[in-house]
């Protein structure tokens, strides 16, 4: 069982161009986080949200609670986008269930 | 200001060997976790600790113990360590919905 899914898996874009990466989840949740995890291993938090769309700089992340979804979107991307982007929940008061992760890639 | 702090960044052990992975945080928050993240796997909860002498299990407890020493300092032991545990393994801290992670152990058991 996996109660959060990410698509697409592996993501390869040109410099410029603009990025989406999904995320589905299964349960009711009241927020999201998406976090991004460096090529050496750090992992950072981008947005938390709980309805709508929140943005930061080049980044936008949007969230439909009732259609248990939301995506992150990159304008005029760049190579040092390049990194994982995860999305994940809290499951209960201890606990939070991440998905596995979308691997991008932005060439020069 | 270091944040969560993670020590080693890279291990090798033989299986059946022993070893304890450090993490200490200085932001002053109350919970902190261990997770292990693994190929086409979300990361998943190995031990938490929601406040300074309280550990609980996650969800993949087995063959892991952890220790709270302080507020500050949560370490994951691997008493005999397996194949099975060849992971990175991250420590993060949170108060209320905001979680810090430290960089990550690469740990490889062979």
């Amino acid at each position: 069982k996996n109660e959060v899914e990410q698509s697409p898996q592996n993501l390869t874009a040109q410099e410029g161009e603009f990025i989406t990466i999904n995320c589905s989840y299964s349960v009711g949740i009241s927020a999201l986080h998406w976090l991004q995890q460096h090529p050496g291993g750090g992992i950072v938090s981008l947005f938390m949200l709980s309805s709508g769309k929140k943005k930061h700089g080049r980044l936008i992340a949007t969230i439909n609670i009732q259609e248990k979804h939301s995506s992150l979107h990159i304008t005029a991307s760049h190579p040092r986008d390049s990194a994982v982007y995860i999305c994940a929940f809290k499951y209960n008061n201890n606990d939070m269930r991440f998905g596995a992760g979308t691997r991008l890639t932005v060439k020069p | 200001n270091a944040g969560v702090t993670q020590t080693p960044k890279f291990q090798v052990l033989k299986t059946g060997q022993s070893m304890t992975l450090q993490c200490a945080q200085d932001m002053n928050h109350n919970s902190m976790y261990w997770y292990r993240q693994d190929p086409g796997m979300g990361l998943r909860l190995i031990y938490y600790s929601a406040s300074e002498g309280t550990t609980d299990k996650g969800e993949v407890p087995n063959g892991y113990n952890v220790s709270r020493l302080n507020k500050r300092e949560f370490s994951l032991r691997l008493e005999s360590a397996a194949p099975s545990q060849t992971s990175v393994y991250f420590c993060a801290s949170s108060i209320q919905r905001l979680a810090a992670f430290g960089s990550g152990t690469r740990l490889t058991v062979v």
